[in-house]
C-alpha cells in the first residue's frame, strides 16, 4: 500500500516549456487535490477533483490545467512554465462521504523554472 | 476566504519541555481541522484530525484542542524530544477543502 505517489520528484524547466506532474493513489479515495507550497507560506490549493469526472478550481489555478484520468490518477499540467511557478507541488487524496475525511499527501515534486 | 494564522512562527526549546502551538482561523464554519508535521524537504504527515463536533483529540504525546466558535486550535506536545523538530501546520477544512497556515517551525535542543 504505497498511499499517494508523485512523479517526478524533481524537475527543472526553462521558461515556456510544458510538463505534466503525475499523481496516483491506491486508497480508493474519491477526492484528489493539487497544492503548491512556496517558501514561508502555507500550501495553497490549485485544483481539486471531488470525484471521478469532476474538477474545480482552487485558490491559484491560473497557468495550470488538470485531468482526472480515472479514480486513481490526477495529473497537473503546466502548458507554458513561468519562473513564478517555481514551487513544491503536493498531491493529496481523501475519502468524501457525509463528512470530509483526512487528507493524505504525497512526497511532493520540486519544480524549478529558469 | 479562510485565513489561517499560526503563532509563533518559530520556537526553540530544550528537550523535555512541553510545546504549545497555536492556530487561529477566520471562518468558524469548518467540518474538521487537521494538524500536520513536515520535515525539511519532505511531504506532510497527518498527526491529528479533530471533527468540528469534538473539543479534543489525543494521540500519544500529542493533544489537540478545538474551539470552533472562537476560531482557535492548539497543539500540545508533551515532553518534547529532538525528533519532534519539524514544521507543524494546521489546516481547517471548510467546503471540503483545506486552508493552511504558514506553520510553526520547532527546534528541540538536546
Amino acid at each position: 500500500n504505497a498511499g499517494v505517489t508523485q512523479t517526478p520528484k524533481f524537475q527543472v524547466l526553462k521558461t515556456g516549456q510544458s510538463m505534466t506532474l503525475q499523481c496516483a493513489q491506491d486508497m480508493n479515495h474519491n477526492s484528489m487535490y493539487w497544492y503548491r507550497q512556496d517558501p514561508g507560506m502555507g500550501l495553497r490549493l490549485i485544483y481539486y477533483s471531488a470525484s471521478e469526472g469532476t474538477t474545480d478550481k482552487g485558490e491559484v489555478p491560473n497557468g495550470y490545467n488538470v485531468s482526472r484520468l480515472n479514480k486513481r490518477e490526477f495529473s497537473l499540467r503546466l502548458e507554458s512554465a513561468a519562473p513564478s511557478q517555481t514551487s513544491v507541488y503536493f498531491c493529496a487524496s481523501s475519502e468524501l462521504g457525509a463528512l470530509p475525511y483526512e487528507q493524505y499527501f504525497g512526497p511532493g515534486t520540486r519544480l524549478t523554472v529558469t | 476566504k479562510q485565513e489561517v494564522t499560526q503563532i509563533p512562527a518559530a520556537l526553540s526549546v530544550p528537550e523535555g519541555e512541553n510545546l504549545v502551538l497555536n492556530c487561529s482561523f477566520t471562518d468558524s464554519a469548518i467540518y474538521n481541522l487537521q494538524w500536520f508535521r513536515q520535515d525539511p524537504g519532505k511531504g506532510l504527515t497527518s498527526l491529528l484530525l479533530i471533527q468540528s463536533s469534538q473539543r479534543e483529540q489525543t494521540s500519544g504525546r500529542l493533544n489537540a484542542s478545538l474551539d470552533k466558535s472562537s476560531g482557535r486550535s492548539t497543539l500540545y506536545i508533551a515532553a518534547s524530544q529532538p525528533g519532534d523538530s519539524a514544521t507543524y501546520l494546521c489546516a481547517p477544512n471548510d467546503d471540503y477543502k483545506l486552508s493552511f497556515g504558514a506553520g510553526t517551525t520547532v527546534t528541540v535542543r538536546a
